[in-house]
């Protein structure tokens, strides 16, 4: 199986900031990553697929970047409304391994 | 508007049973894969099992094979998980999820509560 990683686990930041979180995989998995937001006693909503690719109706401060092992998701100006944790999650192979998690808050 | 209502969770002992259920609307159901997901506050979230579309292949984790069985009954829309041989480190919540495109999920349920626990 695919084992995935995320640093760090926990993040705060002022309002405004630039916050980045990475995501690691333990073998190449080209683009087959997407980022998932989940906000408190809600459920994940995916934010981005494919690595880079921003899913309807993000606001486009989210980004994602790389591909391979190495994987970047980008919140550029970060908002109250951005606390929530952060999930990635490969697709290259299954199972569809999740990493740990990025809390975000504020 | 897609919808994903799942049920069936609860409170129960060690080494019991449950089924979960999940309801899906605004998407062609027959043809979709589908998943189980769960979220632990310890280990975050954690792929649970998938049913292939039309001609249903099963995909199970290591953590529930043998215990655990996904099904899907393409003339209610719903989808079913059956639990069984419970464990403490099964209490989650479950989401049952469709995948995308790509293999990411792009529409979740609101979650159903499994607590195990004597």
């Amino acid at each position: 199986d695919i084992q995935m990683t995320q640093s760090p686990s926990t993040l705060s930041a002022f309002v405004g900031d630039r916050v980045i979180i990475t995501c690691r995989a333990s073998q190449t998995i080209s683009d087959w990553l997407a980022w998932y937001q989940q906000k408190p006693g809600k459920a994940p909503k995916k934010i981005i697929y494919k690595a880079s690719s921003i899913e309807l109706g993000v606001p486009p401060r989210f980004r994602g970047s790389g591909s391979g092992t190495e994987f970047t998701l980008t919140i550029d100006g970060l908002q109250p409304d951005d606390v929530a944790t952060y999930f990635c999650q490969q697709f290259y192979s299954y199972p569809g391994n999740f990493g740990p998690g990025t809390k975000v808050e504020i | 508007e897609v919808q994903l209502l799942e049920s069936g969770g609860g409170l129960v002992k060690p080494g019991g049973s449950l089924r979960l259920s999940c309801v899906v609307s605004g998407i062609i159901f027959k043809t979709s894969a589908m998943s189980w997901v769960r979220r632990t506050p310890g280990k975050g979230l954690e792929w649970v099992s998938a049913v292939s579309g039309s001609s249903p292949r099963t995909y199970y984790a290591d953590s529930v094979k043998g215990r655990f069985t996904i099904s899907r009954d393409n003339y209610q829309n719903t989808l079913y998980l059956q639990m069984t041989n419970l464990r403490a480190d099964d209490s989650a919540i479950y989401y049952c999820a469709k995948e995308g495109n790509y293999g990411d999920f792009d529409y979740w349920g609101q979650g159903t509560l499994v607590t195990v626990s004597s």
